[in-house]
Formats: structure tokens, C-alpha cells, sequence
């Protein structure tokens, strides 16, 4: 199966904290994407990590990448409310299907 | 707005209807995908087009479904004697697929979604 797993499937913290959700594959990948949903709408690409890379940033996002366990984490610091929203993962194979298929993703809320 | 944009927003349909959506992808990305989505669920793949090529349907699509890219600009999803498990957000995605064979690093831009509730 190409797509990733999201776990846990629902997450709820406090505004300030982190958030730590991960990501689990089954076949060797050429990148893997990180995406939110808000509620009701569509989702948004936050991040893309390559195969040949461990760790990338982007503002208060940390994404690790760990191809010998096939897993991805993707880490929110101090969260805010507006960081409500699911995540989901979506790992590129190397070969073989050209389309993004996404698991159930995480369901992170964040109370005030 | 320079983004992907769907149309209609929400549609309520009786069942048995016919029902049609649009997408218009930014308008330089070759690719255009569709995704349905159910509440608590992540997108379920539908179809993807290059250009106006339509390059794979979900298996478990029904024949009642069917999507047109006719000039590889926008395209129309249609859903023939519509079924109450129809109801579902639609989404579609637009991007740049260049001329790669392996994977490529392409990022996929989404619209809002039409909301369908069939009664």
C-alpha cells in the first residue's frame, strides 16, 4: 500500500505546547509530504522532505525522516489554536503510482 | 484568486438526480486530480488527468461516476443517479508534473471542495 499512517489519530493539547504526530510507510519513497486540513476545507502542503534527508524546518514545523523504519514525525512548537486541523503524511514511492493517497491523518486540537 | 477553485460549494441533490462539478487548476499545472472525502476520513483518490489525458481512475470508482479535462484546462466531475453514500466533500488538486518518470517533488494545491448531501 502506498499510504502512510498517521498516529495517533487524534491528539489534544495546550495552546503553547508541542505536538508531536508521526507517520509510518511500507515501501521505499522518493520524498514524503506533510499536509493540513481545516475543517471544511481543502488541504494545504506544508512540507516536503527527501529521501536523502533526515530533519527539515520550516517556521515552527520540524519534520524528521527516518527510511531505515520507514517513519516520519512531524513536530509542532508552542502551538497556537489556529494549528487545529488534521495532518496528514503522504510518502512518494520511488516507482510506480504517480498519485498522492493519503491515510485517515491526525486530528490535532489545541485548547485555549 | 490565483488558486484551485470549485465549484459549486455545496450541492443538495434526491437521490436518483444527476449532479456535475467544476474545477479550475492554476492555470500553468498540467495535473489535475480528484478526491473524495467522508467525515473523519482522509481524501479517497477518484481520478488524475495530465494535460487532457484522463491517466487513472480508483478501481473502486462506480461506472456512475465519470470526469472530462476536454481541454486541459478545467474539468467536470459528473455523478450519474446519485446514491445517498454519495454524500462526500469532492476535492480537486491541481500541480506541475514535469517530464520525470521517477517520482517527482510535486506539490499538490487543493481547492475548498464541493460539499455533496444527497437526501
Amino acid at each position: 500500500s502506498q499510504q502512510g499512517e498517521e498516529d495517533p489519530q487524534a491528539l489534544s493539547i495546550q495552546e503553547g505546547e508541542n505536538a508531536t504526530m508521526n507517520c509510518s510507510y511500507k515501501t521505499s519513497i522518493n520524498n514524503l509530504q506533510w499536509y493540513r486540513q481545516n475543517s471544511g476545507r481543502g488541504l494545504v502542503h506544508l512540507i516536503l522532505i527527501r529521501s536523502n534527508e533526515r530533519e527539515k524546518h520550516s517556521g515552527r514545523l520540524r519534520v524528521t525522516l527516518d527510511t531505515s523504519k520507514k517513519s516520519s514525525s512531524l513536530l509542532i512548537t508552542a502551538s497556537r489554536a489556529a494549528d487545529t486541523a488534521s495532518y496528514f503524511c503522504a510518502p512518494t514511492l520511488i516507482q510506480g503510482a504517480q498519485k498522492l493517497v493519503f491515510g485517515q491523518g491526525t486530528r490535532l486540537t489545541i485548547n485555549p | 484568486d490565483t488558486g484551485v477553485s470549485q465549484n459549486p460549494r455545496h450541492k443538495i441533490t434526491k437521490r436518483g438526480q444527476n449532479v456535475t462539478f467544476r474545477c479550475d487548476p492554476i492555470s500553468e499545472h498540467n495535473r489535475l486530480y480528484w478526491y473524495r472525502q467522508t467525515l473523519g476520513q482522509g481524501p479517497e483518490f477518484l481520478t488524475y488527468f495530465q494535460n487532457e489525458a484522463q491517466l487513472e481512475k480508483s478501481r473502486l470508482l462506480s461506472d456512475r461516476f465519470s470526469a472530462e479535462r476536454p481541454k486541459g484546462s478545467f474539468s467536470t466531475l459528473e455523478i450519474q443517479r446519485t446514491e445517498q453514500g454519495d454524500s462526500a466533500m469532492y476535492l480537486c488538486a491541481s500541480s506541475i508534473r514535469t517530464g520525470d518518470l521517477l517520482a517527482t517533488n510535486e506539490k499538490l494545491f487543493f481547492g475548498s471542495g464541493t460539499q455533496l448531501s444527497v437526501l
